[in-house]
């Protein structure tokens, strides 16, 4: 299986930072990467696939880059919502597997 | 609006079974692979199982082959997961999610909001 994983686990920060994440899988994967968003107690939100096309309705200071093993979501001007884990997602291959998140919190 | 439901989450004795069911509504389930998802209580996500539109293939990850078997009911749009042999280490929120992309793999969209599994004596 390809191992994702992410760093940092966690980071804090402040509204209006500049927020970067990043996501290496074990062995090439093209583009065949997807972010996602989890608030407590909730289930998942898909932001990013394709490793950078935004999904529809998903605000645009998220964005997505990398292709191959190295990938970032980077969250240009943080926003009070946006304080919640973050998870990549590997599609290339499977079994699909998931990095262990980034938690993103409130400095 | 797209929306999926699950239902059938509960209290199980370990060695026992529980069959989850998923809803869904607002596209045509008939033409979409779907998906089950896990999430231990404050762990990360972890794949179960995929299904094709058609039924003809099923994929599981492998703790749980033999144990776990997702079916669907295109009449009744209609996803469900049966769970055999229960462990406590299956003890998780179970999330069903449409598949969009390449055929057969892609990014999950959207979720359900989950059904907490809970394996105890």
């Amino acid at each position: 299986a390809i191992r994702m994983t992410q760093s940092p686990s966690s980071l804090s920060a402040s509204t209006g930072d500049r927020v970067t994440i990043t996501c290496r899988a074990s062995q090439g994967i093209s583009s065949n990467l997807a972010w996602y968003q989890q608030k407590p107690g909730k289930a998942p939100k898909l932001l990013i696939y394709a490793a950078s096309t935004l999904q529809s309705g998903v605000p645009s200071r998220f964005s997505g880059s990398g292709s191959g093993t190295d990938f970032t979501l980077t969250i240009s001007c943080l926003q009070s919502e946006d304080f919640a884990i973050y998870y990549c997602q590997q599609y290339y291959t499977y079994p699909p597997t998931f990095g262990p998140g980034t938690k993103v919190d409130i400095k | 609006e797209v929306q999926l439901v699950e239902s059938g989450g509960g209290l199980v004795q370990p060695g026992g079974s529980l069959r989850l069911s998923c809803t869904a509504s607002g596209f045509t389930f008939s033409s979409y692979w779907m998906t089950w998802v896990r999430q231990a209580p404050g762990k990360g996500l972890e794949w179960v199982a995929n299904i094709k539109p058609d039924g003809s293939e099923k994929y599981y990850v492998d703790s749980v082959k033999g144990r776990f078997t997702i079916s669907r009911d295109n009449a009744k749009n209609s996803l469900s997961l049966q769970l055999n042999s229960l462990r406590a280490e299956d003890t998780a929120v179970y999330y069903c999610a449409r598949i969009d992309g390449t055929v057969g793999s892609g990014w999950f969209d959207p979720w359900g909001q989950g059904t907490l599994v809970t394996v105890s004596s």
